[in-house]
């Protein structure tokens, strides 16, 4: 069964921190795949990122930077100089390439609820 | 392109009755995703379609049903409604399915279901 563990529930920073979200995922798959979502108040979960196991560098965007570390299984994320308009849910997912009953199907953290104050 | 589009934004249902939820994918996209999202379970998959097939479910009864039609919108129902079925349901499109290489998977804003 796959599993993934977002342990810090709420997070609260103030406006210009640096905040890093962990991630950390169980998987008995080979190929497998991970997603980085933010749910804001409206309640739509916007796509930030999608890294895939063969991938082997990191990413930056911006203000936003992800390590994917295959050797400690996690897929950590973090946000630099926050913003208040960072404040949402942000949730990790994980879903596999094994085929069949894994087909569509993506396995979510609970979520962080990270709140930035001015 | 207009995104992922749910209806309605928000109902109001009573035990026992049945209800319909619809979503219409990104145009193009042939994959569509179901999930349900309660304080307590958190985000779970319900089913997959992809081409009018369903190519998975998740582990819910059998009161949770879908379809998809042949221009890719899909709708859920659920039947003999059940106060712990209150829940924000999201769909989700992709053009192939989250599981195909580089795959991007965009969900709707959700339909808000509270059952009385």
């Amino acid at each position: 069964a796959q599993k993934v563990t977002q342990a810090q529930t709420e997070i609260s920073v103030v406006e210009k921190e640096d905040v890093t979200l962990d991630c950390v995922y169980e998987t008995r798959d080979t190929t497998y795949y991970l997603f980085w979502y933010k749910q804001p108040p409206s309640g739509e979960l916007v796509f930030l990122i999608r890294r895939n196991s063969f991938d082997e560098q990191n990413e930056i965007s911006g203000r936003y930077s992800w390590n994917f570390q295959k050797s400690t299984s996690s897929f950590n994320f973090t946000i630099t100089a926050s913003q208040v308009v960072d404040s949402a849910v942000y949730f990790c997912a994980l879903g596999s390439n094994a085929g069949g009953t894994s087909y569509g199907k993506l396995t979510f953290g609970q979520g962080n609820i990270l709140t930035v104050h001015p | 392109k207009a995104g992922v589009t749910q209806t309605p934004r928000y109902l109001i249902k009573t035990r026992g009755q049945q209800v319909t939820l619809s979503c219409s994918p990104i145009s193009g996209h042939r994959s569509v995703s179901w999930y349900q999202q309660t304080p307590g379970q958190g985000l779970q998959f319900l089913f997959e379609y992809f081409s009018e097939t369903q190519r998975n479910k998740g582990n819910f009864p059998g009161r949770f049903s879908g379809r998809q039609f042949s221009n890719s919108r899909s709708e859920m129902n659920v039947s003999t409604l059940e106060l712990g079925d209150s829940a924000l349901y999201l769909c989700a499109s992709s053009e192939r399915g989250p599981h195909a290489t580089n795959e991007k998977l965009f969900f709707g804003s959700g339909t808000q279901l509270s059952v009385l």
